[in-house]
Order: C-alpha cells, then structure tokens, then sequence
C-alpha cells in the first residue's frame, strides 16, 4: 500500500536558517504530492502541492519539487522565522484506488529566536 | 467565507456512551473524510464518502460509524465498541480527484473520563 515517510523531528533551528524537511513516498501509479502545516490546536492547512514529476510546488517562502527518480518530496525554506514553528505534514494522493490522502508522521519545526 | 466547521471543539466521554462529532462544510465539496490523530502521530483515515448516501471504511474504521444524507455533513459517532477513543479528530472536505488537497476543520479533542 501507500506509504510516506519523513524526518522525525523536532528539528530545531535558529531563525533565519535553512531548513530541509525530508519526505520519501512509495505508491503506485503517479501520486500527487502535498505539504501541510498544523500549529497548535489547529486543523490542517494545504501549504504547497505539486501533480506530477518535476513540479515545484512553492507558497509563503516554502518550496519543494517533485523527484520521481527518487521518490521524494523534500521541503526546503531559505530563511525560517519564528512563526513558521509548527508541525509540518508530507502527503500523497494515489491516481488509483480510494483516493484519499496518506500522511506522513509530520515533522516538529522548533525556531528560537 | 466558505468553510469546513466542526463542532463540538473540545467533547468529554463517559466510558460506555456513544458521541456524535459534527462536521459541515459550504464550499459545495463533494467529498468528505475523517482522520483520527493521536500525539506525536500522523493522520489516520477513519472513514470517507466521496458522493452523498455513499461511504467506505478507511483504515481504522471499528467502532466508529457515518453517515452522509447531505452534501454538506458528515457526522462521526465514536462509540461504545472504540475502546481507545481519545484522541484529536479531523474532518476535512475537497472536489473529486486525486490533485485537489483537503480543507480542514480546526478538530475536536474527544476525551473519555
């Protein structure tokens, strides 16, 4: 079946570091690729999506390109700052079978000051 | 402004008793989900209806139920027969297909006492 995997975290950064969040994925067909973001006590929120390979998908700072060759998603953003400190989720929706979104275990983004 | 509500935000469970989470939304969404998160967890999908009078189990459907009789609702029943019920749960809605994310209601937090 569909599966995601990413980093585990906490990752801890510095404000105004680079971060990388990494996510590899194993479906079938041509999945489609999402990043969510969850702050505290909150639902999820679409951050930034790509359909097919190669698309980068990119919003708020935040991008991430889709590398079939290697079955990933990884998300990068070149400067954080404090309020990017969430839970930062990786996803993909297969082309076949329920459709529905598979999640990764989400990544815990500490930013200090 | 369209949007998914769910509703009750925070629900308290006696052990044995049957609740009922709602979740509406008005952005003429055709498909609906349910995910349970736990801490430190991904999201696990619980039940989902792609058309109004239909619905499949996801992953973890025992001991819950649904139903959808209108487009615009797809109330949860946690009950009796979910023996670890406590958890964050969220409901999300979007358009048929595999390239359109979800929007998420804020969740409610169900607590057995």
């Amino acid at each position: 079946g569909d599966s995601v995997t990413q980093m585990e975290g906490p990752v801890t950064l510095s404000e105004e570091a680079f971060l990388t969040i990494n996510c590899t994925y194993t479906a079938t067909g041509y999945p489609s690729l999402f990043w969510y973001v969850q702050y505290p006590g909150e639902g999820l929120q679409l951050l930034l999506k790509a359909t097919k390979a190669d698309d980068k998908g990119s919003n708020k700072g935040f991008e991430a390109t889709y590398r079939k060759e290697t079955t990933s998603f990884h998300l990068e953003k070149g400067s954080v700052q404090v309020s990017d400190s969430a839970v930062y989720f990786c996803a993909l929706s297969d082309d076949t079978g329920r459709r529905a979104l598979t999640f990764g275990s989400g990544t815990r983004l500490q930013v200090q000051p | 402004d369209g949007g998914i509500t769910q509703s009750p935000k925070y629900l308290f469970r006696k052990e044995g008793q049957n609740v009922t989470l709602s979740c509406e939304q008005n952005l003429n969404h055709d498909a609906m989900y349910w995910y349970r998160q736990d801490p430190g967890q991904g999201l696990r999908l619980i039940y989902y209806s792609q058309i109004v009078n239909d619905f499949q189990k996801g992953d973890i459907a025992e001991g819950y139920s649904v139903s959808r009789e209108k487009k615009e609702s797809f109330p949860l029943t946690v009950t009796s027969a979910q023996k670890n019920p406590t958890a964050f749960y969220l409901c999300a809605s979007s358009m048929n297909g595999q390239n359109y994310g979800y929007t998420f209601g804020s969740g409610t937090r169900l607590t057995v006492v």
